[in-house]
């Protein structure tokens, strides 16, 4: 089947670690995204990655990073700097294509949960 | 900067009645995309409708229909015939046209609706 899959999909994490969630795609899509999830705050995004080898910070980038070195690929590395990072994180993709029909659609993957120790 | 505002945290309806969700939006933009997202206890992010700011006619998808004034930035989901399984968190989303906004979507808070059987 075709679709987004994240993992874990529960993640502890301790004071000055780094951690990185996986985000795959075999739909063939171009763009890829990543939100964060808090109550009440809707989602906000973090990064956003538009073709391969490039991505662009979104929103709230700072104390994440991460890397396109595949299309179906976009990793999300959050490290010791981000200071509140518990939260649901969720990626997602886009056709990226115009033309397309649904290139304008983002599909989510089931997310996320990070939790801080 | 484009924003979205979603004024009813909480809402609740009657099984088998209608309910509506308001949602505004604040753009100097012409040309956009609007989106109602559903996000049930699962979390999983499932697109309900979406809506060209360049069509006048308003998109509708089985028992949901939005009512988009565009003028007034408004933009609304009207559920009709309300169900047990449409009881989740409903997030509206804008997407700019322009390609240099690499497809991103703002969301608003969510409001998370309540259906009584």
């Amino acid at each position: 089947d075709g679709g987004i899959t994240q993992s874990p999909k529960y993640l502890f994490r301790k004071e000055g670690q780094n951690v990185t969630l996986s985000c795959e795609q075999n739909l063939n899509h171009d763009a890829m995204y990543w939100y964060r999830q808090d109550p009440g705050q809707g989602l906000r995004l973090i990064y956003y990655s538009q073709i391969v080898n490039d991505f662009q910070k979104g929103d709230i980038a700072e104390g994440y990073s991460v890397s396109r070195e595949k299309k179906e690929s976009f990793p999300l590395t959050v490290t010791s700097a981000q200071k509140n990072p518990t939260a649901f994180y969720l990626c997602a993709s886009s056709p990226g294509v115009a033309g397309v029909p649904s290139y304008n659609e983002q599909f989510f993957g089931p997310g996320t949960r990070l939790t801080v120790l | 900067a484009q924003t979205v505002t979603q004024s009813q945290p909480e809402m609740s309806v009657q099984e088998a009645e209608t309910v509506t969700l308001s949602c505004t939006y604040d753009t100097s933009e012409s040309d956009y995309y609007l989106f109602w997202y559903k996000q049930p206890p699962s979390r999983q992010m499932i697109l309900v409708i979406r809506q060209e700011a360049y069509k006048q006619q308003n998109a509708t998808e089985n028992r949901f229909s939005v009512n988009f004034q565009k003028a007034a930035k408004s933009f609304s989901l009207k559920i009709s015939d309300s169900q047990l399984g449409d009881a989740a968190m409903y997030f509206c989303a804008y997407r700019s046209a322009q390609g240099n906004q690499g497809g991103k979507l703002i969301f608003g808070q969510g409001t998370e609706l309540s259906v009584k059987p």
